[in-house]
């Protein structure tokens, strides 16, 4: 099994500022995504953090607003750039294989932005 | 793309009575299920999945059952505890593979009634 933490918990922020987001994995990991799930909704897949390269995004985000890095097998930040109230939501880092893509999820980072 | 459908979005049900989640998925070629258990203010965890080589899969009180043909799948919970209390999100993944190509229900809020 893999361990998933993520830092902040959570967050309050001021739009026009922007927050980013870390997840670290106990163990090295193939595949890790960044998922958002807004207020009492489902999960929306932004991306995929690939390690050595450009993060690949989902139709609908952009690597201007959702940049990701991912320096190795077991770290990776989600930045949400210049932000607004719309990017209030809980920002969930998952990591996995390619038979289970997302096998674990991390507790989550609650953002509200004022 | 993958349409994943999911009913109810609410159920509650007596302490010891089964639960039932449904969901039906769009994309015939749909080959892996699985559903996610999400506690308040926690990440998503996966509790069980199903290939589509098998009609059914057990764990202990948990029960997924396929039908290809008709494209849907169910969650069945026996002998419900209030620690099964939580938000169940069932997924597909399409033909396009990997977690892109994850699709999630919107999910159903349980209630266990003592």
């Amino acid at each position: 099994s893999a361990v998933i933490s993520q830092k902040p918990s959570r967050d309050i922020c001021q739009r026009g500022t922007s927050l980013t987001i870390q997840c670290q994995v106990d163990s090295q990991v193939t595949m890790m995504f960044w998922y958002r799930q807004q207020p009492g909704q489902s999960l929306t897949l932004i991306a995929t953090a690939n390690q050595g390269s450009e993060a690949t995004y989902e139709s609908g985000f952009v690597i201007d607003k959702f940049p990701i890095s991912r320096p190795n097998l077991t770290f990776s930040t989600l930045t949400v750039s210049n932000m607004s109230p719309e990017d209030s939501s809980i920002y969930l880092c998952s990591v996995g294989s390619g038979a289970v893509p997302a096998q674990y999820f991390g507790p989550g980072t609650r953002l509200l932005v004022l | 793309g993958e349409n994943v459908e999911q009913h109810p979005s609410t159920l509650s049900v007596q302490e010891g009575d089964s639960a039932v989640i449904k969901c039906t998925y769009s994309d015939s070629a749909s080959n892996y299920f699985p559903w996610y258990k999400q506690e308040l203010g926690k990440g998503p965890q996966l509790i069980i999945d199903i290939r589509s080589n098998v009609g059914e899969k057990k764990d202990q009180r948990i029960a997924v059952t396929l039908n290809k043909t008709a494209k849907h799948f169910s969650l069945h919970i026996t002998e419900t505890q209030p620690e099964d209390s939580a938000v169940y999100f069932c997924a597909a993944i399409g033909s396009g593979g990997g977690a892109d190509g994850l699709t999630f229900g919107k999910g159903t809020h349980l209630i266990i009634q003592p």
